[in-house]
């Protein structure tokens, strides 16, 4: 069970956008610079969002993110087979002093 | 280029102990936070443990607290992971991470290939 919630899976079609939800609590999200990871089978996840809406060089503006109390949504616009992965949220949890991610989700392009 | 490479990976049996080592290169090691994290076969990411910059302040999962010790040494550029009684929910691709600052709070911008480690009699 992680300490924050993600949807296990969600999808959409080629050109549409998808948004990702990530709950956590004040503890973590709520009090915290939330991040999100991409991962591809096999390979090493890779920064996608840092402090909540911030993209690093190089991660197209297709991809976005927010953050609102204690939730927090990763946006992908104009979807490609390619953006096919694993999605995970993650941030500090100031109560645990611990780092901790979502349970990750699967995003398909149909 | 940020590289950050992991190695001593390797089979052990339950009860066991096994040390993984990151070098890292490309940017100033000392600055930035490490971090271990693991993800077991077909599941997720699970955060294991961070160090400060300066290596000053450590941090553990519950998971791992009294088993795992993580340490670095800024002189050589590397970070280690100490795993001591290891148990067969250990098994999983350990994964070394840097943190986008000195200290724990900030994502993670740059990850390793990950090093696989496998509890099993």
């Amino acid at each position: 069970q992680s300490v924050l919630t993600q949807p296990p899976s969600v999808s959409a079609a080629p050109g549409q956008k998808v948004t990702i939800s990530c709950s956590g609590s004040s503890s973590n999200i709520g009090g915290n610079y939330v991040s999100w990871y991409q991962q591809f089978p096999g390979t090493a996840p890779k920064l996608l969002i840092y402090e909540n809406n911030k993209r690093p060089s190089g991660i197209p503006d297709r991809f976005s993110g927010s953050k609102s109390g204690t939730s927090a949504t990763l946006g992908i616009t104009g979807l490609q087979t390619g953006d096919e992965a694993d999605y995970y949220c993650g941030t500090w949890d100031s109560s645990l002093s611990a780092w901790v991610f979502g349970g990750g989700t699967k995003l398909t392009v149909l | 280029e940020v590289q950050l490479l992991e190695s001593g990976g390797d089979l052990v049996q339950p009860g066991g102990s096994l040390r993984l080592s990151c070098a890292a290169s490309g940017f100033t090691f000392s600055n930035y936070a490490m971090s271990w994290v693991r993800q077991a076969p077909g599941k997720g990411l699970e955060w294991v443990s961070c160090i400060s910059g300066s290596g000053s302040s450590t941090y553990y999962a519950d998971f791992v607290k009294g088993r795992f010790t993580i340490s670095r040494d800024n002189s050589k550029n590397t970070l280690y992971l100490q795993m001591n009684s290891l148990r067969a929910e250990d098994t999983a691709v350990y994964y070394c991470a840097k943190v986008r600052d000195s200290g724990p709070y900030y994502g993670h911008d740059q990850w390793g290939q990950g090093t696989l480690v496998t509890v099993s009699s």
